[in-house]
């Protein structure tokens, strides 16, 4: 009964390197997301994908590209990792994007830009 | 410009006790509010939602209010146990989901 899993779980970058977070679902949800969260920010929205082969920015999309490559996964990408990036990456995922259709979170990828 | 506040960084509550989290919002175009519940090196977890359309529900020991007027919604948590010792989020839904920053709770022995 695994829900969400993210790899890595951690991960170290240099600055200007590249990487790819990955996230897949196993509860047939048509809808995922990914989010950062940072001390006293809580979570804010990078990309969304409200159905496969659909994808959305979110509050914060700078610096990142998403993809929907089927309907259990949804990977995020960093092409040229900064300092301003290290943060906890969440992916969740959700039946739909309506309100009543609450999401389901992994626990987490925590990122550190060197 | 933050559309959902939560304004107590932190809180602390005997064990026992009533826990009260309060959440204010901005947006009236808001039509579900939702409690997530965070433990350190973990995902959030989904607690208990609310329409905008009702003023209070119920889940166990878990209840939220909502009070459209004032932009306001609650969530209490009766008694509290050790195991509430999380972060919570107030979250609220139109169009996107915006989070709240989150109120870490305290539950004391």
């Amino acid at each position: 009964n695994a829900g969400v899993t993210q790899t890595p779980k951690f991960q170290v970058l240099k600055t200007g390197q590249s990487m790819t977070l990955q996230c897949a679902q196993d509860m047939n949800h048509n809808s995922m997301y990914w989010y950062r969260q940072d001390p006293g920010m809580g979570l804010r929205l990078i990309y969304y994908s409200a159905s496969e082969g659909t994808t959305d920015k979110g509050e914060v999309p700078n610096g990142y590209n998403v993809s929907r490559l089927n309907k259990r996964e949804f990977s995020l990408r960093l092409e040229s990792a900064a300092p301003s990036q290290t943060s906890v990456y969440f992916c969740a995922s959700s039946e739909g994007v309506r309100g009543n259709q609450p999401q389901h979170f992994g626990d987490g990828t925590r990122l550190s830009i060197l | 410009d933050q559309q959902v506040k939560q304004n107590s960084p932190s809180l602390s509550v005997q064990e026992g006790r009533i826990s009260i989290l309060n959440c204010d919002y901005t947006n009236s175009m808001f039509d579900y509010f939702l409690w997530y519940k965070k433990y350190p090196a973990e995902g959030p977890t989904f607690l208990i939602s609310i329409s905008s359309i009702k003023d209070k529900n119920e889940d166990g020991r878990f209840t939220v209010f909502l009070n459209k007027s004032a932009k306001h919604l609650s969530l209490h948590i009766v008694p509290s146990q050790p195991g509430d010792s999380a972060v919570y989020f107030c979250a609220a839904t139109f169009d996107k989901i915006i989070f709240g920053k989150g109120t870490r709770l305290h539950i004391l022995p």
